[in-house]
């Protein structure tokens, strides 16, 4: 099946700082990918939807300006957590549809664990 | 807003029980319904319903859809300690074309 994968797998950094997650799409192209964050015993939240050469779409909530989202080829995306803060602190997991259109099938990066001291 | 609601929020079995997971949901232009596993990494894909009635089936797993009633079930028999993990239903909507979990059901298997 379809592999997505996600660079780093963890990350602990300064309170203050920027963190960069990379979303890549192995074997297949995606023009969508979306963000999801997962707080401990907590479900998934969509963050934002990343779109290839377009702004990427935020969910309420969400601030654009402190998670910046970049999907500048149809394998790559990336959120850049500005600033980060303890209370970002979280499970970063991103997911690709099969096809495009078929936002139902997504397949899942296996996540990033981001602690902020 | 769309909405998915999972019961029971956790629960504890005994390995070789049969359990059954619940998953209701509100959703504008629902177009399918997912379960996923989740143990600690992302989640890992079971099922995808989109019919009502029809039973899908993996091994000691089956999943069913009720479109009229807004809900799906997740059924686990002889359960096993690998089956162990939170169990995720989302929806996915054609209007917002996103998907929408659950909250999760923690299932913990013991010896």
């Amino acid at each position: 099946g379809a592999v997505v994968s996600q660079h780093p797998s963890w990350v602990i950094c300064k309170s203050g700082t920027s963190v960069k997650i990379e979303c890549r799409s192995l074997d297949f192209q995606a023009t969508t990918m979306f963000w999801y964050r997962q707080f401990p015993k907590q479900s998934l939240m969509l963050m934002a939807t990343s779109n290839e050469g377009s702004k990427a779409t935020y969910e309420q909530g969400v601030e654009k300006d402190k998670f910046l989202i970049n999907h500048a080829s149809l394998t790559l995306s990336t959120l850049t957590v500005t600033s980060a803060h303890p209370e970002d602190s979280s499970f970063y997991i991103c997911s690709a549809p099969s096809r495009a259109g078929a936002g139902d099938t997504q397949y899942f990066g296996p996540g990033t664990r981001l602690t902020v001291l | 807003e769309d909405k998915v609601v999972q019961s029971p929020l956790s629960l504890v079995v005994h390995e070789g029980d049969t359990v059954t997971l619940n998953c209701s949901y509100e959703v504008t232009n629902f177009r399918s319904l997912l379960w996923y596993k989740q143990e600690k990494k992302a989640p890992t894909f079971l099922f995808m319903l989109t019919s009502s009635g029809i039973e899908k089936k993996s091994g000691r797993l089956s999943s069913i859809l009720d479109k009229k009633e807004l809900f799906s079930i997740l059924n686990i028999t002889a359960t096993q300690t690998g089956d162990s993990a939170i169990y995720l239903c989302a929806v996915y909507s054609g209007t917002a074309s996103k998907l929408t979990f659950g909250t999760g059901t923690r299932l913990q298997v013991t010896l």
